[in-house]
């Protein structure tokens, strides 16, 4: 069974661009979960999303936004980039009533 | 909000030493879960506790729920140096369907 898929695995970007990155669950899975690692605050909740469906946000604001797709796929946008939103996002699945997730590789944002 | 602590924040030890690292909640929690991270890599999930006083081992590493459901320990018994990496523990949000992290213990190993 493959495991989650986040593409691409690095992107840089300058301030005030936007930028899309995109998380394929396990199969099989319905939620999807975002999340921002930084040094400095660790994990950080984004958004989890249940048949294409936002169940909850985290504190972010609201340049971040995400989807989901019928295919359980999952995109999030961050528009107006700043240099602070340079990070490792993860992606998370998880399925079948279990609660643990299963991560991404993680999409390096580097913001210049 | 509901806030998840863990200390140390770091911890550097002998190969062949134990290793603690401990998890606090600030509300109780239906369930409590530990996830690993190497180096470059990411969280990998490791073990859920779901019942008050709960103690679990996978080989050397122990892992107790607190009878309050609070709070959560790991320890790792005699380390070696593929135990290097950040260990989380998160606890998912009541009444939520999201999972929250501690800050994480970072395990650096001498050999």
């Amino acid at each position: 069974k493959a495991g989650v898929t986040q593409t691409p695995r690095y992107l840089i970007k300058t301030r005030g661009q936007q930028v899309t990155l995109s998380c394929s669950p396990i199969s099989g899975h319905r939620s999807v979960s975002w999340y921002q690692q930084t040094p400095g605050q660790g994990l950080q909740f984004l958004f989890e999303y249940f048949s294409e469906t936002q169940r909850n946000k985290g504190n972010f604001p609201g340049r971040f936004s995400g989807r989901q797709f019928s295919n359980s796929r999952s995109e999030m946008n961050v528009s107006t980039l700043e240099l602070g939103d340079s990070a490792l996002y993860l992606c998370a699945s998880s399925g079948g009533g279990d609660e643990k997730l299963f991560f991404g590789s993680g999409t390096q944002l580097s913001v210049l | 909000g509901q806030q998840v602590m863990q200390i140390p924040q770091y911890q550097h030890v002998q190969e062949g030493e134990d290793f603690t690292t401990y998890c606090n909640s600030s509300t109780t929690l239906s369930n409590i879960q530990w996830y690993k991270q190497r180096p470059g890599g990411h969280p990998v999930f490791l073990i859920q506790l779901v019942k008050s006083g709960e103690v679990k081992k996978q080989k050397r590493l122990t892992f107790q729920f607190g009878e309050a459901k609070k709070n959560s320990s790991l320890h790792i018994t005699a380390t070696q140096t593929t135990d290097v990496g950040t260990y989380f523990c998160a606890g998912p949000v009541q009444g939520a369907q999201k999972l929250v992290f501690g800050q994480g213990t970072r395990l650096t190993i001498n050999p």
